[in-house]
């Protein structure tokens, strides 16, 4: 299986400091998707972003910020003055084509510790 | 806007019970995905269905089976449970193509002792 690998397994940081989460794809595909979601302590996953492997331009969105290197296989995610209610597990994931369909391929989550 | 609703939230079973998990989306969404969610290892396939009528399998299909008789309603069965499917099961439905985005479920908790 082509795996998504978060080598951080847990962050923690004290609230203010910026924190960069890591995200390496393997793939064979020439085209694909990848995604990040958050998973707060309430359980649910939210959406956070998605980015077409052949649009490399890094994308901003607040705080947030997202850079994709198609060359390393790395699609990093970046916090900027991070607050306690961004504490929460994060998941990269990968589209994959699977027996005709297309499915997801997450990475092993990093649980991010925003601390006051 | 509902988007993506799971039934039950948290579940206890003993080794053998049976359940059912409800997945119901009002997104017109043709895809319909199963996953559950164990510490360290993601999320990861079960079973899924492009369309109403179809189901297959997934990376760990073993131990569940998945109907989906109407195109909003996705579930999933344990038929005889075991304490190795405790876990977290999320359901997910995307319009399909590798673009699409999944929106998921709140997530089932379930034990199994």
């Amino acid at each position: 299986a082509q795996k998504v690998t978060q080598a951080q397994t847990e962050i923690s940081v004290v609230e203010k400091e910026d924190v960069t989460l890591d995200c390496v794809y393997e793939t064979r595909d020439t085209t694909y998707y990848l995604f990040w979601y958050k998973q707060p302590p309430s359980g649910e996953l939210v959406f956070l972003i998605r980015r077409n492997s052949f649009d490399e331009q890094n994308e901003i969105s607040g705080r947030y910020s997202w850079n994709f290197q198609k060359s390393t296989s790395s699609f990093n995610f970046t916090i900027t003055a991070s607050q306690v209610v961004d504490s929460a597990v994060y998941f990269c994931a990968r589209s994959e084509t699977f027996q005709g369909a297309q499915k997801l391929v997450f990475g092993q989550g990093t649980r991010l510790t925003i601390n006051p | 806007n509902a988007g993506v609703t799971q039934t039950p939230k948290f579940r206890v079973l003993k080794t053998g019970q049976s359940m059912t998990l409800l997945c119901a989306q009002d997104m017109n969404h043709e895809y319909m995905y199963w996953y559950r969610q164990d510490p360290g290892m993601g999320l990861r396939l079960i079973h899924y269905s492009v369309g109403e009528g179809t189901t297959a399998k997934g990376e760990v299909p073993d131990g569940y089976n998945v109907s989906r008789l109407k195109k909003q309603n996705f579930l999933l069965g344990l038929e005889s449970a075991a304490p190795s499917q405790t876990s977290v099961y999320f359901c997910a439905s995307s319009l399909g193509t590798a673009k699409n985005i999944q929106y998921f479920g709140a997530g089932t908790r379930l034990s199994v002792l």
